[in-house]
């Protein structure tokens, strides 16, 4: 089945600093889907993109459908984005379930 | 608010024991999804269920199960309960489950002791 990998798996940053997230997938895929689970459990949809570039705020996703990869950019980070980082793109054949990469963990000190 | 509705928020059991975990789609939404997130297998896919019928399985083990009624809302069952089933069990939905955005429920936090 799809690999989703990504990197770092840990980042640690000063308020203010900017970072970006990798999500590496194996096969071709139609959606990709970025989501921040916060310290409370939650999982927060931040981006369904299966191509292309978008911007929300602070937070913006680039994903390179050709080249198999997607990129999650954070600006002028606030604690308050520490938490983990989940890519997840959907399996092919009628079901479209999610796979998930087992994240980045970002943690923002004051 | 994903307008995915999953209770409770958290369940603390024992072993051997049975638990029901509930979930309420957002409006319209014909497809649950269940997922299960422990500390060493990561995010993992559970069941789907499409319109009140079962439409895909994952390692999902044989002493759980699930449905979905004509209301849409889905129940995942836990029986015999093990220590290593503790884990945050979400719900997602979406309208069709193709080609669509997860929204993904609160999660429902289970301990087993």
């Amino acid at each position: 089945g799809i690999q989703v990998e990504q990197s770092p798996p840990d980042l640690i940053l000063q308020e203010g600093a900017n970072s970006t997230l990798r999500c590496n997938f194996s096969d071709s895929v139609n959606n990709l889907q970025w989501f921040h689970q916060n310290p409370w459990g939650q999982l927060i949809n931040l981006f369904y993109i299966p191509s292309g570039t978008k911007q929300n705020g602070r937070l913006s996703a680039t994903t390179v459908a050709t080249e198999r990869y997607s990129l999650l950019y954070i600006s002028s980070s606030q604690t308050t984005d520490s938490g983990v980082y989940f890519c997840a793109v959907p399996t092919q054949g009628g079901s479209e379930k999610l796979v998930f990469g087992k994240g980045t963990k970002l943690t923002v000190n004051p | 608010d994903s307008g995915v509705t999953q209770t409770p928020k958290h369940l603390i059991t024992a072993t051997g024991q049975r638990v029901t975990l509930r979930c309420s789609p957002r409006s319209g939404d014909l497809s649950v999804y269940w997922y299960q997130q422990s500390l060493d297998q990561g995010l993992q896919f559970l069941i789907q269920y499409y319109n009140g019928e079962e439409r895909a399985k994952g390692n999902i083990l044989e002493r759980f199960s699930a449905q979905q009624f004509p209301d849409l809302h889905s129940e995942l069952n836990l029986s015999s309960l093990e220590l290593g089933d503790s884990a945050l069990y979400f719900c997602a939905s979406t309208p069709s489950g193709l080609g669509n955005i997860q929204y993904f429920g609160a999660g429902t936090r289970l301990s087993v002791l």
